[in-house]
């Protein structure tokens, strides 16, 4: 159980388009999940808190307006990364939490970034 | 947040014990101690929590410091599949998990 899945799982795209990663819990409703990124050979960095039906939390640092999360269901949460450029470039990792009253965190995958 | 300190590496050859220490001296009375670990080019794996006692499952066991000041991830037979990152991390009662920089173990066959 307890299992969430990232796609893509790798994306190429030219600099300035923008670029959707889909996070699906499978087996469980996730109330809140949780986007993060990791650049080479770095540690992961929170990039925002998602709760379903209601705006996203954005760690400080981090453009709301480049990057557009949405949390329509309770099994799916999407980051959009608007304008893309070079820099944008890395690992995203998104999480759910299995239920309130509880810390423990399951995570995606991952998705690699490429921006050209 | 409260910090946590561990060792940038440690090895361990297969089929041996491996402790993973981790220190937490600003740690509080409500903050849970998590264990997480990643391996390479994957997200991060859930391995264990645990608040006061210590804690078995079949993963690993944890065992917490009585003062809780720190706290070490025991791996009672390392396989190659174990080399990965450890993280060990305080949470109270927050949604945030504030990853640090981990512990990388090499196991050697």
């Amino acid at each position: 159980g307890a299992v969430v899945s990232q796609h893509p799982s790798w994306v190429i795209c030219k600099s300035g388009t923008s670029v959707k990663i889909e996070c699906r819990s499978l087996d469980f409703q996730a109330t809140t999940m949780f986007w993060y990124r990791q650049f080479p050979k770095q540690s992961l960095m929170l990039m925002a808190t998602s709760n379903e039906g209601s705006k996203a939390t954005y760690e400080q640092g981090v453009e709301k307006d480049k990057f557009l999360i949405n949390h329509a269901s309770l099994t799916l949460s999407t980051l959009t990364v608007t304008s893309a450029h070079p820099e944008d470039s890395s690992f995203y990792i998104c999480s759910a939490r299995l239920r309130r009253g509880t810390d423990t965190q399951y995570f995606g995958p991952g998705t690699r970034l490429t921006v050209l | 947040d409260a910090k946590t300190t561990q060792p940038n590496s440690m090895e361990s050859n297969e089929e041996e014990p491996v402790h993973l220490p981790c220190n937490h001296s600003t740690i509080s009375g409500t903050d849970y101690i998590h264990w997480y670990r990643q391996l390479p080019s994957q997200g991060p794996e859930y391995v264990i929590h645990g608040l006061t006692s210590n804690v078995n499952n079949r993963m690993a066991s944890l065992a917490i410091a009585e003062d809780r000041k720190s706290s070490t991830l025991i791996l009672h037979r390392a396989t190659l599949r174990d080399a990965a990152v450890y993280y060990c991390i305080l949470t109270f009662n927050t949604d945030k998990l504030i990853f640090g920089t981990g512990t990388r173990l090499q196991v050697f066959p």
